[in-house]
């Protein structure tokens, strides 16, 4: 079945370093989705990419779908503490959206 | 406009007992679904809906049955309460079924000694 892996699990940085989490599928995707999740809380749609090496930016948030549309990046320009948080993407391949296994980011001041 | 909300926030059970976990959306969603998130496995999709009176399998639906008798309301049950169903559970509900951003209750925080 199709499968999705984020990398790396887990990431600390200092406050104003740059981060960045890699998202693999093993199947071509129609497009991919991004959600936050903030400790103790839900996930939050962030943004979605349809286009084959599409890259949209949000603030210091950027997000690329490759050429092949079986993975995806989101890199965090100049880390501050609101960043903290679980980020996961979620591929939508046969129909079915299924997401990745999250990437854990914590941010020192 | 309350969004997504999930009954009950935190519960604890015994193996072998039974509960509902209540979902409710006031956003005239078609689709609605259950998943479960467990350290370092992301969200699992366990059942979900494309409308009322419909339901099907996702990725780890054993153990679990689900109902959407109402459009707004998708529960899920547990006949028989297992240690390895120890999870944090989260509803979510969206237009469409893959191509449309989910929005997701806060969560249930299920323990089973």
């Amino acid at each position: 079945g199709q499968q999705v892996m984020q990398i790396p699990q887990y990431q600390h940085v200092q406050e104003g370093e740059d981060f960045t989490t890699y998202c693999n599928s093993s199947t071509t995707l129609s497009n991919i989705q991004w959600y936050k999740q903030r400790p103790g809380g839900h996930p939050v749609f962030l943004i979605q990419l349809v286009k084959s090496g599409e890259v949209k930016k949000q603030k210091r948030l950027t997000f690329q779908f490759g050429e092949a549309k079986k993975n995806s990046s989101l890199h965090i320009t100049a880390t501050q503490t609101t960043d903290v948080g679980t980020y996961f993407c979620a591929g939508v391949g046969f129909q079915k959206l299924v997401f990745g296994t999250g990437t854990r980011l914590l941010v020192s001041p | 406009n309350a969004g997504v909300t999930q009954t009950p926030k935190f519960r604890v059970l015994k193996t072998g007992q039974s509960m509902t976990l209540l979902c409710a959306q006031d956003m005239n969603h078609e689709y609605m679904y259950w998943y479960r998130q467990d350290p370092g496995m992301g969200l699992r999709l366990i059942h979900y809906s494309v409308g009322e009176g419909t339901t099907a399998k996702g990725e780890v639906p054993d153990g679990y049955n689900v109902s959407r008798l109402k459009k707004q309301n998708f529960l899920l049950g547990l006949e028989s309460a297992a240690p390895s169903q120890t999870s944090v559970y989260f509803c979510a509900s969206s237009y469409g079924l893959s191509s449309y951003e989910q929005y997701f209750g806060p969560g249930t925080r299920l323990t089973v000694t």
